[in-house]
């Protein structure tokens, strides 16, 4: 059980388009979804909370119009990374919280802005 | 605001033991995580803390001292698989949506 999937695996996308990432909790109903950000060799940056039916919670220094974030139901969210540029160029990974405890990851998104 | 420290790396040979020590200094607390990443792959669970004391899970065990702000986890009989980054996170009960901050990680490397 606890199980989260992100689509695509992996996106390679022009400078200046817009990339969707989805993030599905599989077999529970995920109230909170977070959006974190990896670039390689560092940690998790917490970019922004999502709780479903309510605007998404954005943590400090993240564009909000640069990183829409819809989570329409309870078992799916997705991060839109609008005009992207190859600063953009991470590892994206979403978690989902059931109840009050422990998150689980999905597999993460690995965007490559050329 | 929030700090967590670990540190960048450890190596270690196979079937010894390895501890990886956290510190943290946050404005709320509800449990310390601890997470195993390997290179390109999302972060998988390991160990969850809230209240004072040693968790054992198989090889893996984690230690909490909240009054100190400190945790370990201790990797027992190294395997060249349990090569990976390993983070240390902690719970933020405010706003209700328990928040994970992580540190900056700690790369293990087993040699044979």
């Amino acid at each position: 059980g606890a199980v989260v999937s992100q689509h695509p695996s992996w996106v390679i996308c022009k400078s200046g388009t817009s990339v969707k990432i989805e993030c599905r909790s599989l077999d529970f109903q995920a109230t909170t979804m977070f959006w974190y950000r990896q670039f390689p060799k560092q940690s998790l940056m917490l970019m922004a909370t999502s709780n479903e039916g309510s605007k998404a919670t954005y943590e400090q220094g993240v564009e909000k119009d640069k990183f829409l974030i819809n989570h329409a139901s309870l078992t799916l969210s997705t991060l839109t990374v609008t005009s992207a540029h190859p600063e953009d160029s991470s590892f994206y990974i979403c978690s989902a919280r059931q109840g009050r405890y422990e998150q689980y990851f999905g597999p993460g998104t690995r965007l490559t802005v050329t | 605001g929030q700090n967590i420290d670990q540190p960048t790396e450890m190596t270690a040979t196979e079937g010894a033991i390895v501890q990886i020590n956290c510190t943290y200094q946050t404005s709320g607390f509800n449990g310390l995580f601890w997470y195993q990443q390997h290179a390109g792959e999302a972060p998988t669970f390991l160990s969850y803390n809230v209240l004072d004391g040693l968790e054992e899970k198989g090889r893996f065990s984690s230690f909490l001292s909240r009054s100190k702000g400190y945790s370990y986890l201790l990797l027992k009989e190294l395997q060249m698989k349990d090569s990976a980054s390993y983070l240390c996170a902690v719970r933020d009960p405010r706003n209700n949506d328990y928040k994970l901050s992580f540190g900056a990680g700690t790369t293990v490397t087993v040699r044979a």
